[in-house]
C-alpha cells in the first residue's frame, strides 16, 4: 500500500521566494496534518485538516505561511516569503479517524533549505 | 500548558543490553499516547496505548501506560545496531492532535 507521498523531496531556495510543499495522504485517511522538525525544537503541529475542513492552525508561525486542502487526495504548504529560519524538514501525515483511536503515519518529510 | 518529558534524553548502550526509555507527559483531554521511532527519515508507528496498565509487545520491544502517574515506558530487549534511532513518546490530545518532546536517542554500539 502506499504511504503518504511528499513532494519535493528537497527543496533549496533563496530568502524571498515562494515555497509549496505537497502531500497526498493515504487513501481512506480523512485527517492530515503539517509538521515541521528542527533540532532545535523538535517537531511541531503547524496544522491539522478533518474531512478537507483546517481543525487546529494554532501552530502556523506566521502569515507567511498558509495550507490548503482542495479535495481529500491532496494538501499543500506554502510559504510566502521565505526566510532562512523556515529551513527545516516538513512531514505530512495522515490518519484515518474512526470510533477507535487511529495513529499517524507520517511522509518521508521534505527537507527545506532556505539561503 | 501540554507538555512530554523524555528521559533520558541521550542513551549510549553496547548491542545486547536492555534498556528502559521513560516517559512523562501532562496533557489536557488525554486520550491515548503513541510511540514512534524515528531513524534518518519520517517518525514510523510502533504502539498505541490506550488503556492503563496493559503491555503491548512486538518482538524485542514493549510498551505499558500508567494512566494514574501520567507515564509510560518502552523497553527493548537484546538491542541491535538497528535499534538506533530516536524514540518520541507522543500523547494525544483531543481530537487527534499530537503532542510531541524532544525524544530519547538511543546508541547501539557493537
Amino acid at each position: 500500500d502506499a504511504g503518504v507521498i511528499q513532494s519535493p523531496r528537497h527543496e533549496v531556495t533563496e530568502m524571498g521566494q515562494e515555497v509549496t510543499l505537497r502531500c497526498k495522504p493515504i487513501s481512506g485517511h480523512n485527517s492530515l496534518f503539517w509538521y515541521r522538525q528542527t533540532m532545535m525544537r523538535g517537531l511541531e503541529l503547524l496544522i491539522y485538516f478533518n474531512n478537507n475542513v483546517p481543525i487546529d492552525d494554532s501552530g502556523m508561525p506566521e502569515d507567511r505561511f498558509s495550507a490548503k486542502m482542495p479535495n481529500a487526495s491532496f494538501s499543500t504548504l506554502k510559504i510566502q516569503p521565505s526566510e532562512p529560519r523556515d529551513s527545516a524538514v516538513y512531514f505530512c501525515a495522515s490518519s484515518a479517524e474512526g470510533p477507535q483511536n487511529r495513529p499517524q503515519h507520517f511522509g518521508d518529510g521534505t527537507r527545506l533549505s532556505i539561503l | 500548558e501540554d507538555k512530554v518529558v523524555q528521559s533520558p534524553l541521550s542513551l549510549v548502550v553496547h548491542e545486547g543490553d536492555t534498556v528502559t526509555l521513560n516517559c512523562s507527559y501532562e496533557v489536557t483531554n488525554f486520550r491515548s499516547l503513541l510511540w514512534y521511532k524515528q531513524e534518518k527519515k519520517a517518525p514510523t508507528f510502533l504502539f498505541m496505548l490506550t488503556s492503563s496498565g496493559i503491555e503491548k509487545k512486538s518482538g524485542r520491544l514493549s510498551s505499558i501506560l500508567d494512566k494514574k502517574e501520567l507515564s509510560s515506558i518502552l523497553n527493548i530487549t537484546a538491542t541491535q545496531t538497528g535499534d538506533s534511532a530516536i524514540y518520541l513518546c507522543v500523547p494525544i490530545q483531543g481530537a487527534q492532535k499530537l503532542v510531541f518532546g524532544q525524544g530519547t536517542r538511543l546508541t547501539i554500539n557493537p
